[in-house]
């Protein structure tokens, strides 16, 4: 079984550029996360779908990063404006339910000059 | 916001010692988990931990979810070179709705 797939890989931008980050989740996969983790610290989470409706973002800045899962399957995270700050891995994650166990894709390093 | 203290935070031990590690919260959880990260990859699930005081073990992996809920620990017994890594736990406040939130993580090397 095809695990969470996630593109690109690295990603180097200048502050204030836009950025968007591809997700495609196991298949099957109902619920589709979004992490940041920066460096020395664990992964938080962004934001949650299930299906393609959101179920949490209390934590995604808002005014500078969005996400969509139009189709309920793949998902993008965009950033716009990104700031130093965004530096960080971000992880898409997938699981069959809610509150069933998670599996991560490998990433997205993202650096900010 | 809610925090999970992991300590310690990093460890250097000699291959064939035991590892313990834990991991507290001033709030309770329903779900304790703890996850391992390898360099260049998304954190892997080790053990899920679902009711206070239940002691489950994956091999030489064995982790605990507090009575109280509000910590949890995890030890490794007979270490060798492939545990090195970053370990995390992370809770559900709620136990079932996939929101976690994570620890520091504790970062683990063993000299052969």
């Amino acid at each position: 079984e095809a695990g969470v797939a996630q593109s690109p890989r690295y990603k180097i931008i200048e502050k204030r550029q836009s950025v968007a980050f591809w997700c495609n989740p196991i298949s099957g996969h109902a619920t589709l996360y979004w992490y940041q983790q920066i460096l020395g610290q664990g992964p938080k989470l962004l934001i949650q779908f299930q299906n393609n409706g959101v179920v949490d973002d209390s934590q995604l800045p808002k005014d500078r990063f969005s996400a969509e899962r139009l189709k309920g399957v793949d998902s993008t995270l965009k950033i716009q404006p990104a700031k130093l700050e965004d530096s960080a891995v971000y992880l898409c994650a997938s699981s069959y339910n809610r509150g069933d166990e998670q599996f991560f894709g490998p990433g997205t390093r993202l650096t900010v000059l | 916001g809610q925090q999970l203290n992991q300590s310690p935070q990093s460890m250097f031990i000699q291959e064939g010692e035991d590892v313990s590690m834990n991991c507290t919260s001033s709030s309770i959880f329903n779900t304790w988990l703890w996850y391992k990260q390898d360099p260049g990859e998304g954190p892997v699930l080790l053990i899920a931990l679902y009711k206070a005081g239940e002691l489950t073990s994956n091999g030489r992996l064995t982790a605990q979810f507090g009575i109280t809920r509000k910590d949890s620990f995890l030890n490794i017994s007979a270490s060798i070179p492939s545990d090195v890594g970053i370990y995390f736990c992370a809770g559900d406040r709620s136990g079932n709705t996939g929101k976690l939130i994570f620890g520091q993580g504790t970062t683990l090397q063993v000299k052969p």
